[in-house]
């Protein structure tokens, strides 16, 4: 099966403070993303990855960078963290980009 | 630009009871659809893809379908289980761009005993 795991369940941290969120997968998927959950929006993808230190912006860049040099890790930084990047924080990864994608069980980051 | 709705956003039913969860999307062109389970607080678990190509997909009790010239897609839950309850998410892959999903914003199901 699958595995993709994120570096930590809850996290909270305080405006301004750079905070990173890690993924790791165990199956060799050459595809890793990164989505934020908000209530009423759904889901929405911040940013992806299809190859070792290659990255595509999503729908909602903005505020937020990625880093990929490792093809099992993705991690997704936030430079300076805000109130409006309180959120669900999801991690996905697939073998091809049209294949079915496997989540991590998430981090719910709040900042204050 | 792709929009996907699901309708009821929650639904009630007595254990097992048969179910349909709906899914649209306003643009055809898609190249595959997936549907997903989330239990509170966790992350989303994959329950069936239905390529363009298809017109259903069977896993177990779960039977999803695809109908993409009326932009619509169900997933039918047979003999329900309170174990079910959870939301149901679909999104769309669209032709062309085949990496970047559109969600819905889900159907929570509550399965009753």
């Amino acid at each position: 099966d699958v595995k993709v795991t994120q570096s930590s369940r809850y996290l909270v941290k305080r405006t301004g403070e750079k905070v990173f969120l890690e993924c790791v997968q165990d199956m060799d998927h050459e595809n890793m993303f990164w989505y934020r959950q908000d209530p009423g929006l759904g889901l929405r993808l911040i940013y992806f990855s299809y190859d070792v230190k290659m990255k595509e912006k999503g729908d909602i860049p903005e505020g937020y960078s990625v880093s990929r040099e490792k093809k099992e890790r993705f991690s997704l930084i936030l430079e300076s963290a805000s109130t409006n990047q309180t959120s669900m924080y999801l991690c996905a990864s697939s073998l091809y980009l049209s294949y079915e994608q496997y989540f991590g069980p998430g981090t719910r980051l709040t900042v204050t | 630009k792709q929009e996907v709705t699901q309708i009821p956003a929650a639904l009630s039913v007595p254990e097992g009871e048969n179910l349909v969860l709906n899914c649209s999307f306003t643009d055809s062109a898609i190249y595959n659809l997936q549907w997903f389970r989330q239990d509170p607080g966790k992350g989303l678990t994959s329950l069936l893809l239905i390529q363009s190509s298809q017109r259903e997909q069977t896993s177990g009790r779960l039977n999803a379908s695809l109908d993409k010239s009326s932009g619509r897609s169900t997933l039918y839950i047979a003999a329900s289980q309170p174990g079910d309850s959870a939301t149901y998410l679909c999104a769309v892959r669209p032709g062309g761009t085949a990496s970047k999903l559109t969600f819905g914003t889900g159907t929570r199901l509550q399965v009753t005993l």
